[in-house]
């Protein structure tokens, strides 16, 4: 069963604007880690983020994590055409290294 | 590093056939698993390895065979292939089992059955 929920479904925006993709998940949680897919591709690690840590950054990615509310979000600031791709969030409940999808967020950036 | 390798890319199969999906790392890892994705279902662990000679079952094992003889090497056996079984699978590979790395995907596999 789906740990993670993204939300939205799918987003469009133009170049240069930020998006910002959420994910809700049910149960606790050793850490929690964001991927990228491009169209007909192979999944991509972006980030992961441990159940202690609130928030994280890489180039123009931010996570956050607030366990209390059960949920995280993933921010790409000045999104580009080539970040077009689909983004999932994944779960770790501690079960020898298993990780738990949910359905992503379908990101358009329109150029 | 050739990091990890998927055979074959596209694949039709019909119903009752059986096959096996090659999947390799060389990165010396511990973990591998395999995945199925269907649209709009995200990703599903079908079985999983912490090292050669251990596997597991994931969320949807059924119909499904693998085995880990060595590091490198997870095929996937589909025992008797059913068009349910139509998805693109996906193998991946991690460091450790014991403390959770980021995962690294093959190209996947597109499977149809008819």
């Amino acid at each position: 069963s789906q740990q993670g929920e993204e939300d939205p479904q799918a987003l469009s925006i133009q170049e240069g604007e930020n998006a910002t993709m959420n994910c809700s998940y049910k149960t606790s949680i050793n850490n929690l880690q964001w991927y990228r897919q491009n169209s007909g591709r192979g999944l991509v690690h972006l980030i992961l983020i441990r159940s202690n840590e609130r928030e994280k950054h890489s180039g123009r990615l931010r996570v956050t994590l607030d366990t209390s509310k059960k949920s995280s979000s993933l921010l790409i600031t000045a999104s580009r055409a080539a970040d077009t791709a689909s983004y999932f969030c994944a779960t770790n409940g501690g079960s020898q290294g298993n990780l738990i999808f949910g359905k992503g967020t379908k990101l358009s950036v329109k150029p | 590093n050739a990091g990890v390798t998927q055979t074959p890319k596209f694949q039709v199969l019909k119903t009752g056939q059986s096959m096996t999906l090659q999947c390799a790392q060389d990165m010396n890892h511990e973990y591998m698993s395999w995945y199925r994705q269907d649209p709009g279902m995200g990703l599903r662990l079908i079985h999983y390895s912490v090292g050669a000679g251990i596997t597991d079952q994931g969320e949807v094992p059924n119909g499904y065979n693998v085995s880990r003889s060595t590091t490198e090497d997870f095929p996937l056996r589909l025992l008797s292939a059913a068009p349910s079984q139509t998805s693109v699978y996906f193998c991946a590979s991690s460091y450790s089992w014991d403390k959770v790395y980021e995962q690294y995907f093959g190209p996947g596999t597109r499977l149809t059955v008819t």
